[in-house]
């Protein structure tokens, strides 16, 4: 079973849309995590969580909202979904007493039509 | 300035050379420093992390640091096919809430 499970793999829908991404760890992680990948760019940080009354925001939070509904509970949402938010969604978790090594789900492909 | 840099490639190599993929960062006093493997269409995996100026050393990856000239290298012995995938290295931001930032990353691919 993988221990970071992202809801859905793939999903596409139309501008404007309001979308939800989940993900959901059995790690035990407190701290959690929300990139994107863009072809070209890397992997940018939208908003981490380092527990569940805790939510920054990253380098790209414009456009975006998450939600910590328990430790192991870490959404992501697009209230209004545009085109150059088509990217590749990772969650990811760490623990602070593991030198902050990430560990990632499987990625949701999102595509903004 | 990016605060981490990496070489997009593609860097070419015959199977069993050593590929020698590069990073540089423009935080002096980043403390940790990782190694993702990322097949492609896939998640990125840590293969190597180190935190002190020298050389570590894992199977065949040797991974490579010197603060002083702000650069990270990964070193793969013996490559093989399947070493082919983008390498991504992240480097720990100044503050103590150590979100990592990641290079665009190396993409590999080794002939056979």
């Amino acid at each position: 079973d993988a221990d970071v499970t992202q809801t859905p793999r793939n999903r596409i829908t139309k501008t404007g849309k309001r979308i939800m991404l989940e993900c959901s760890q059995t790690k035990g992680h407190d701290r959690m995590y929300w990139y994107r990948q863009d072809p070209g760019l890397g992997l940018r940080l939208i908003y981490y969580s380092f527990d569940v009354k805790d939510i920054n925001k990253g380098e790209i939070s414009d456009g975006y909202s998450v939600s910590r509904q328990a430790q192991a509970k870490f959404s992501l949402s697009l209230e209004s979904a545009i085109p150059n938010q088509t990217a590749l969604y990772f969650c990811a978790t760490s623990d602070p007493a593991d030198n902050e090594k990430l560990f990632f789900g499987s990625g949701t492909q999102l595509s903004v039509l | 300035q990016k605060e981490v840099e990496q070489n997009s490639g593609p860097l070419s190599v015959p199977e069993g050379a050593i590929a020698s993929l590069n990073c540089t960062y423009s935080d002096r006093v980043s403390q940790s420093f990782f190694w993702y493997r990322q097949y492609s269409g896939k998640s990125p995996e840590l293969i190597m992390s180190i935190y002190s100026n020298g050389d570590k050393e894992d199977g065949r990856f040797t991974a490579q640091l010197n603060k002083a000239s702000q650069y990270v290298s990964l070193l793969i012995r013996d490559s093989q096919p399947s070493d082919s995938a983008t390498y991504l290295c992240a480097v720990n931001t100044r503050d103590s809430s150590y979100k990592l930032i990641f290079g665009s990353g190396t993409r590999l691919l080794v002939r056979p």
